[in-house]
């Protein structure tokens, strides 16, 4: 098994659209979780953590759900910017800070 | 000014020759990392520095050496390049120490073609 497996997309969806992104990770004493969104040909960027509880930044929602070792992201009223590959990305605290990055998901927000 | 500056953002080189991908920081963070990002492999650990004296291989570092010049330097070099290293190489940078957090921040990345 993957130590991140993220939905393999792409995903095409019109403005206004609600998509779901669904990730598994394989270590259970993983501790920190992360999305990330890349741009064509840019750096990754961090998009929002990960906690248990599950959080919100205005259209944007993570769950985690550490029973199932699986985490989403959902992005309400998806937009023309929101077109982006999104990486789900794991910390697994044995492992010294370093991160274990999804291949990422790439959206397509149509007009 | 960006807080993690890569150079040079494109290089074209020929198989054999040596080249040196800097990064340099100004946020504070002691800890430092190379990736490389090929299309559909996903991004993949290079070399990772936590201090200047702390330098660890990652999961592909051959072909690869790294070095810590300060805080806030870390340079990549390919001793001879071969075309499997054309790639888009990213740095990155992430807090340490008790309480920081894991999250990292990259920089924009050097385009590497080796013909």
């Amino acid at each position: 098994r993957k130590e991140v497996e993220q939905d393999p997309g792409p995903f095409n969806v019109p403005e206004g659209a609600t998509v779901a992104f669904n990730c598994t990770y394989s270590n259970s004493a993983s501790q920190s979780f992360f999305w990330y969104r890349q741009d064509c040909r840019k750096e990754p960027k961090l998009l929002m953590s990960v906690y248990s509880s599950g959080n919100e930044d205005g259209r944007f929602t993570a769950q985690l759900n550490r029973a199932s070792q699986y985490i989403s992201l959902l992005i309400r009223d998806s937009k023309l910017s929101d077109s982006a590959t999104y990486l789900c990305v794991v910390n697994i605290v044995r492992s010294n800070y370093k991160l274990t990055f999804g291949k990422g998901t790439l959206l397509t927000v149509n007009p | 000014d960006a807080d993690v500056t890569q150079t040079p953002r494109n290089r074209i080189t020929k198989t054999g020759k040596r080249i040196m991908l800097e990064c340099s920081q100004t946020k504070g963070h002691d800890r430092m990392y190379w990736y490389r990002q090929d299309p559909g492999l996903g991004l993949r650990l290079i070399y990772y520095s936590f201090d200047v004296k702390d330098i660890n291989k990652g999961e592909i570092s051959d072909g690869y050496s790294v070095s810590r010049q300060a805080q806030a330097k870390f340079s990549l070099s390919l001793e001879s390049a071969i075309p499997n290293q054309t790639a888009l190489y990213f740095c990155a940078t992430s807090a340490g120490g008790r309480g920081s957090s894991y999250e990292q921040y990259f920089g924009p990345g050097t385009r590497l073609t080796v013909t």
